[in-house]
């Protein structure tokens, strides 16, 4: 499987402030995906990112706020801006790897103060 | 929209014992495929097993193996001989059939196993 780093691991920051999340694989892929995990909660998808191409986003979450970027096809990065506490998540990259299988990066803990 | 539920937020199992966890989901779609995510405390999600709908054989990983019920829309995962390091979050996840899709994930059961 496609081996997916993430940084950073995590990062504590002041409200009003952003934060730069990468995400690196070690092979190309067509699409990535990032999701955000609020404490004790599910995965729930931000937006889908697909080199070449603006990301398309969830209800709820837009570009303003979750800026992303998908310069090649192997990193991406995802902008947490004009952060409050309620951003406070674990934020978490994946990619399809044939045929179907979904895998995902170690994640980057956010605490916003 | 598809949906996945977990109806069990937490689970306990005792060492050696076995345990299943219960999934249940909703689509219009017929050919998807789904799957069961551990997200033990270290947070990374680790591929526990997989399922094409299109497949009557339930699949089987080593202790691990699920209980397909196309009809009934339910997706059960069963753990044997269970082990301290199955201590973990499962996620149940709904992927549709084509390409690059995201998934759709449960809210989890957390299961613990007792020594």
């Amino acid at each position: 499987s496609a081996v997916i780093s993430q940084k950073p691991s995590r990062d504590i920051c002041q409200r009003g402030t952003s934060l730069t999340i990468q995400c690196q694989v070690d092979s190309q892929v067509t699409m990535m995906f990032w999701y955000r995990q609020q404490p004790g909660q599910s995965l729930t998808l931000i937006a889908t990112a697909n080199q070449g191409s603006e990301a398309t986003y969830e209800s709820g979450f837009v570009i303003d706020k979750f800026p992303i970027s998908r310069p090649n096809l192997t990193f991406s990065t995802l902008t947490v801006s004009n952060m409050s506490p309620e951003d406070s998540s674990i934020y978490l990259c994946s990619v399809e790897e044939g045929p179907y299988e979904q895998y995902f990066g170690p994640g980057t803990r956010l605490t916003v103060t | 929209a598809q949906t996945v539920t977990q109806s069990q937020p937490e689970m306990s199992v005792q060492e050696a014992e076995t345990v299943t966890l219960s999934c249940t989901y909703d689509t219009s779609e017929s050919d998807y495929y789904l799957f069961w995510y551990k997200q033990p405390p270290s947070r990374q999600m680790i591929l526990v097993i997989r399922q094409e709908a299109y497949k009557q054989q339930n699949a089987t990983e080593n202790r691990f193996s699920v209980n397909f019920q196309k009809a009934a829309k339910s997706f059960s995962l069963k753990i044997s001989d269970s082990q301290l390091g199955d201590a973990a979050m499962y996620f149940c996840a709904y992927r549709s059939y084509a390409g690059n899709t995201p998934l759709v994930f449960g809210k989890g059961t957390r299961l613990s196993v007792i020594a």
